[in-house]
């Protein structure tokens, strides 16, 4: 079955710092990968949208300049928090779209908590 | 615009008890409806989904939905609730852009 899987699953880091977070597509190709924010004991919140090869589509009210997005290739979306601060913090999702075996679906990853001391 | 209303942000059921975790969407375009589960500390797994065709879409683990295009509704159901269904269920839609609106999610607790 498709796997989606997020490095790291968990990360703390200081205020003012820039955090990675991968997101990859393990046994298919992604063409279109979301990512998504939940805070504690709420719903996921569509942040932007990137396909691979071009500038990813950011929801209204989310910085593009403070979450980079980039998606370099069909397997591979990083999102970096860049000069990251305690409101930062939260539980964020990546989901990649494309088929895996003759299944079209959208397939999520595990999540990565990020706690900004 | 899409959007996704679930009704219900807590739902407390008896164990063996039937439950009904229900979801309305609004949508100018044809849509295709979801339920996710996430399990406490853990991320989101697929529980069932609406493309075409039947209505009425199972999951194996007993749970159903039944699309219901006049109502506007996507309810969730199981005759029979396990302590191990507590968790947070959320409804989602989606239109031809892929992309996956939430809806707030359902805590459901299982009482002994």
């Amino acid at each position: 079955g498709a796997v989606v899987s997020q490095h790291p699953s968990w990360v703390i880091c200081k205020s003012g710092t820039s955090v990675k977070i991968e997101c990859r597509s393990l046994d298919f190709q992604a063409t279109t990968m979301f990512w998504y924010r939940q805070f504690p004991k709420q719903s996921l919140m569509l942040m932007a949208t990137s396909n691979e090869g071009s500038k990813a589509t950011y929801e209204q009210g989310v910085e593009k300049d403070k979450f980079l997005i980039n998606h370099a290739s069909l397997t591979l979306s990083t999102l970096t928090v860049t000069s990251a601060h305690p409101e930062d913090s939260s539980f964020y999702i990546c989901s990649a779209s494309g088929t895996s075996g003759s299944e079209i679906g959208q397939y999520f990853g595990p999540g990565t908590r990020l706690t900004v001391l | 615009a899409q959007s996704v209303t679930q009704l219900d942000s807590q739902v407390p059921v008896f164990e063996e008890a039937p439950v009904e975790l229900r979801c309305n969407y609004s949508s100018s375009v044809s849509v295709y409806l979801f339920w996710y589960v996430q399990y406490p500390n853990q991320g989101l797994q697929l529980l069932l989904k609406y493309l075409s065709g039947s209505t009425l879409v199972e999951s194996i683990n007993g749970f159903e939905a039944e699309f219901n295009k006049s109502q506007t509704s996507f309810h969730l159901r199981k005759p029979s609730v396990h302590i191990s269904d507590t968790a947070e269920y959320f409804c989602a839609v989606s239109g031809e852009d892929d992309k996956i609106i939430f809806g707030k999610g359902t805590r459901l607790h299982i009482l002994p």
